[in-house]
């Protein structure tokens, strides 16, 4: 089963904000959303991540809906260095990192 | 930077060869990892150490054998490998006890096999 969905690709305009939904509706009370990038041929990079109220920090933003159920990735002004495949992923609060799964993530293209 | 460092970032070998990757946190960090990335598919999980205890062992094939000296360090030996196992081979660290869920990647170590 999946646990969160997102679209395959977006593209983003430079200079405009870039927002990346994930969708993840069978998410467990005690499960965090968490936000990393990749950048082509490089490792995965932490971005944000939230329980139920909205995070910010010097990357972005994370915007997660009331129920829970999906959640919105915001870089308030893209840059061509942004161009990544962004994972969305749902993990639980046991204290350890290795049931981060990583799925396909959204390839977003920042263009000029 | 991250402060995980892996050499060599590029690796070349044969069927027939033994090849080491090696791994350095510099974060303090106890649990670290070995992840698989081959094209086009997403990381698969291979080894989780904590405390250089190995906790996880994702039915890795054993021509893939980690090893974890101490907390700072994590080696994958790489012996008599098919060149499926061409990949991008990534190592993390975490803090674990905590929320448990960042990670600090590596550059990652490019292996094809001829």
């Amino acid at each position: 089963d999946a646990k969160t969905t997102q679209p395959t690709s977006m593209d983003c305009a430079e200079g405009r904000a870039a927002n990346l939904p994930c969708n993840h509706s069978t998410i467990s009370g005690n499960e965090y959303v968490y936000w990393y990038r990749q950048i082509h041929s490089q490792g995965p990079q932490y971005i944000i991540h939230g329980l139920k109220n909205n995070e910010t920090n010097e990357m972005a933003s994370l915007i997660i809906t009331e129920d829970r159920k999906s959640s919105t990735l915001i870089l308030p002004h893209a840059t061509l260095r942004d161009t990544a495949v962004y994972y969305c992923i749902v993990h639980p609060n046991t204290g350890t990192a290795s049931k981060l799964t990583f799925g396909t993530g959204t390839r977003l293209q920042v263009t000029l | 930077e991250t402060g995980v460092t892996q050499t060599p970032r590029h690796l070349v070998m044969g069927m027939t060869n033994k090849k080491s990757l090696k791994c350095e946190q510099h974060l303090g960090h106890n649990a670290m990892y070995w992840y698989k990335q081959s094209a086009k598919k997403p990381l698969e999980l291979m080894f989780v150490y904590n405390f250089k205890e190995q906790t996880e062992n994702n039915s890795v094939p054993s021509r893939f054998s980690p090893e974890c000296p101490n907390s700072s360090h994590l080696f994958l030996h790489l012996h008599t490998l098919q060149p499926e196992d061409s990949a991008l081979y990534l190592c993390a660290s975490s803090r674990d006890g905590q929320e448990g869920g960042e990670l600090f990647f590596g550059e990652g170590s490019r292996l094809t096999v001829l």
